[in-house]
Parts: structure tokens; C-alpha cells; sequence
């Protein structure tokens, strides 16, 4: 079974403080995307990585691709009670091209 | 237009009822997906349209069956519906091809009775 484990699964915060969310797999990935979820909604894009070190930027989140694309990182600088919610990575498998969902990771950032 | 919408938003039936959930995307997308998502967990897949013919179906009992009219709509038909069903039904689109993410429907909340 192909996985993708986010680490922290919770993790509780205060206003201002900084954060790193992790993605990890045993199996490459030829993308990832990642995806932030409020209570009774969809999730929502946040970021596509598709090479290997690659990092991009959304104003306070940074993202980065492991360079041998089998992880994946999310940083929030300053977290705000607006980045509460949960946060989800997701990729397709190279070798047998299946979209897989991240265990997820419940952020609750505190006024 | 960059958004996946579903109808209805809550919808509540009975065990031997009948009931259609409906989506709809014109972003010119060819892969459409439904997804069950359980409280606190990530969404599981269901079943995957690519060109308007269903690619990948995830063992999914026949008690939901999907349809895509055309590349724009989606539907899903529920029948005989168990309590345990009662979930965030989501619907996304993407481009085919595996550097694409998704653009997923806000859901529809059922509750089976």
C-alpha cells in the first residue's frame, strides 16, 4: 500500500508563530499538490511541486519538494487564525500514476 | 469559471429512498471524480470519469452509481443507502495527466436515516 504520512497529525498554535507541516512516502512522486481544508467545505489548491528541490512561495507559506520527490514540506511563517484548518498533501505515483491523499494535518492557530 | 459546484449542499433520506447528488464544472476540465469523506479523515476516492467514460471504479457498492452526461456534469445516484454511508460527498475536476491538482466542489453533507 502506497501512503503518504503527514506529521504532526494536530498541531496547536499561537498567533504570529511559525510552523513546518511534513509529507513523506516511501514511493516517488511525479507531482504533489497541496491543499488546505475548512470545516464542511472542499479542499482547496494551495501549490503544485513537480521537480525535485523545487520550492515555491504564497505569501507566508513555503513549500518544498524533497529533492528525490518522495517528500514534501509546508511552512507558515507567522500563522494567523484565517490558516486554521486542515492541511493536506496529495500526489500522483510515478509508477502507477494513482492519486494518493496525505493522513492530513489538523492546524489550529490561536488569537 | 474556476469552480466546481454541487447541489445540493445538505441532503437527508431515508434508507429506501432515491436521490441524485449533482455537479457541475466549465473549466473545460476531462477528468471529474467523486470522493467520500468521513469526519476528521482525508477524502477517499470512488470513482474517476476521464473523457466522459469511467476509468477507475474503487470497489464502490452498487448501491452508488455514477454517471457523466456530458464533460461538463457529473452525478452521482444513491439507492438503499445504509446509516454508515452518511459522509461529505465531494466532487473535483482536473486536466488529465499526473502534474495536475484538483478543483474540488464544496460537497454535499448527507445524513442517511
Amino acid at each position: 500500500t502506497q501512503l503518504l504520512e503527514q506529521s504532526p497529525q494536530f498541531l496547536s498554535i499561537q498567533e504570529g508563530e511559525n510552523l513546518t507541516v511534513y509529507c513523506n512516502s516511501s514511493s516517488v512522486f511525479s507531482s504533489l499538490q497541496w491543499y488546505r481544508q475548512e470545516p464542511g467545505e472542499g479542499p482547496v489548491l494551495l501549490v503544485t511541486v513537480v521537480t525535485g528541490g523545487e520550492v515555491k512561495k504564497l505569501k507566508r507559506l513555503t513549500f518544498q519538494f524533497g529533492d528525490a520527490r518522495k517528500d514534501s514540506s509546508l511552512h507558515i511563517t507567522a500563522a494567523q487564525p484565517g490558516d486554521t484548518g486542515l492541511y493536506l498533501c496529495a500526489g500522483t505515483t510515478s509508477g502507477t500514476y494513482k492519486y494518493i491523499f496525505g493522513t492530513g494535518t489538523r492546524l489550529k492557530v490561536l488569537a | 469559471d474556476t469552480e466546481v459546484t454541487q447541489t445540493p449542499k445538505h441532503l437527508v433520506m431515508g434508507m429506501t429512498n432515491k436521490k441524485s447528488l449533482k455537479c457541475e464544472q466549465h473549466m473545460g476540465h476531462r477528468a471529474m471524480y467523486w470522493y467520500k469523506q468521513k469526519a476528521k479523515k482525508p477524502p477517499e476516492l470512488m470513482f474517476v470519469y476521464s473523457y466522459e467514460k469511467l476509468s477507475i471504479n474503487e470497489s464502490v457498492p452498487s448501491r452508488f452509481s455514477p454517471e457523466c452526461p456530458n464533460s461538463s456534469l457529473l452525478n452521482l445516484h444513491l439507492h438503499a443507502l445504509q446509516p454508515e454511508d452518511s459522509a461529505l460527498y465531494l466532487c473535483a475536476s482536473s486536466q488529465v495527466g499526473r502534474y495536475y491538482g484538483y478543483t474540488f466542489g464544496s460537497g454535499t453533507r448527507l445524513t442517511v436515516v
